[in-house]
């Protein structure tokens, strides 16, 4: 069975202040790992797909890399904005985690 | 274009009525999804269709729920009857193609059973 397990379950950083996030995954077959972003009272919003070991995905301040066991969710220098809830999911039916819940105080 | 719509946005119930929520998918998308969001168990996928057909329902939790998807343009998950505990936000989705796992969330139904 498809599992993702993401931590830590919330982050608190001052704006400027650089961390990663983690999402650990088990499926049978990586057909892709998907970070999503989700803002309080809406649906996720898709950020980035992964297919393989090595490979990596920018946008802005987020940075995917992905292993064979983990994916790491890069921020860096982050602004209050980006400050909500960001999910990862794999498999052939989409399976989500937890997510990490990120604040960024100014 | 308008995205993914989710009606009703928010709807109160009392244990054992009948709900029905409903999606427009994005025009075009041939991939529809249905999860459900809690506190305690984050969002979990109920139920995808491809091309209007059902492909897993084994996140469905029980008989009561059940989901539709008549045409392209237009799918239900309806509960009956409803519970407390089914109480959360009711995701659908689209995508054009699924194998990129970019999805297109709608607002969400969020669900309160008394």
């Amino acid at each position: 069975e498809d599992q993702v397990t993401q931590s830590p379950e919330a982050l608190r950083l001052q704006e400027g202040e650089s961390s990663s996030l983690n999402c650990s995954y088990t499926v049978s077959g990586l057909r892709g790992l998907f970070w999503y972003r989700q803002d309080p009272g809406k649906g996720p919003e898709f950020l980035f797909t992964l297919y393989s070991a090595g490979e990596e995905k920018e946008k802005e301040r987020l940075k995917a890399t992905l292993t064979k066991k983990e994916s790491f969710l890069h921020i860096t220098a982050p602004k209050p904005e980006d400050s909500a809830t960001y999910l990862c999911a794999v498999g052939d039916k989409i399976i989500f985690g937890k997510g990490t819940r990120l604040h960024i105080l100014p | 274009d308008a995205g993914v719509i989710q009606s009703p946005r928010h709807e109160v119930t009392e244990m054992g009525q009948e709900v029905t929520l409903r999606c427009k998918p994005i025009s075009g998308h041939n991939s529809l999804f249905w999860y459900r969001q809690t506190m305690m168990r984050g969002l979990e996928l109920l139920i995808y269709f491809n091309n209007n057909v059902p492909i897993d329902d084994s996140g469905m939790p029980e008989d009561r729920f059940s989901a539709k998807m008549p045409n392209a343009s237009f799918s239900t998950l309806k509960i009956q009857p409803s519970e407390p505990r089914d109480s959360a936000v009711y995701f659908c989705a689209s995508s054009l193609q699924k194998n990129t796992g970019e999805l297109f969330f709608g607002e969400g139904s969020r669900l309160t059973v008394l």
